[in-house]
């Protein structure tokens, strides 16, 4: 069962325009929203994150927006660089502070951005 | 080392035989965790270690597959009997707090079975 779905399958955007990819989540236990960047042949690697307080993050040219009752949240890159082209994966978690105990992310299926220069 | 490191990074294998995946978490990390990507879909969790306790082994797919981290450190995934559908990357992360937001990933081990 796909906990996380993840829109477009595949973006094209030129140079400096604006890159925004969906994701939906079903799990209302979901607790922690990350994004993470992964280029070919190499693992994931964090972007940002959110958590479900705030309904926005801003770092740099990256931005989570994020909806708690439409249980959405989207990546903004703004000013998209071909630097940016890679696949980007949305996750979801679960945190349990109290115990310390860890949970397991669960991904989005990618979308891969190409920027074109 | 600076990261996460994995080997083999690639690995052919004939269907039945048995295969062995190497993990180096980046020095001090408890947590632990594999993940299965496969080929234009994220990963997929596996198992999750907090130093040497595997606190989770949900995601393994079958009990051809099975995870240690005898010393809670270096981890190994092995699967006995490799099937044509076990092809894949598989990815090892690491964590140096108790939850798994922050995770650092090493390149990964792809995986052919033939």
């Amino acid at each position: 069962q796909q906990q996380v779905k993840q829109s477009p399958q595949s973006l094209i955007v030129q140079k400096g325009g604006i890159s925004i990819i969906n994701c939906a989540y079903e799990n209302t236990a979901f607790d922690y929203f990350p994004w993470y960047q992964q280029f070919p042949g190499k693992g994931p690697a964090l972007l940002i994150a959110i958590r479900p307080d705030v309904s926005e993050k801003k770092e740099g040219r990256f931005t989570i927006s994020f909806n708690k009752s439409a249980k959405q949240f989207s990546l903004h890159i703004m000013d998209s660089q071909p630097g940016d082209s890679a696949t980007y994966f949305c996750a979801a978690s679960t945190i349990d502070f109290s115990s310390g105990s860890a949970r397991q992310l669960t991904f989005g299926s990618g979308t891969q951005l190409t920027v074109l220069p | 080392g600076a990261g996460v490191s994995q080997s083999p990074r690639y690995k052919v294998a004939k269907r039945g035989q048995d295969v062995a995946l190497r993990c180096d978490p980046i020095s001090g990390h408890v947590s632990l965790f594999w993940y299965q990507q496969a080929l234009g879909q994220g990963p997929e969790f596996l198992t999750y270690f907090q130093n040497e306790a595997q606190l989770d082994k949900s995601g393994l797919p079958s009990d051809r597959f099975f995870a240690e981290r005898p010393e809670g450190s270096v981890s190994t995934l092995k699967i006995q009997r490799t099937q044509q559908e076990d092809s894949a990357v598989y990815l090892c992360a690491s964590s140096s707090t108790g939850w798994s937001g922050e995770l650092f990933f090493g390149e990964g081990s792809r995986l052919t079975v033939l």
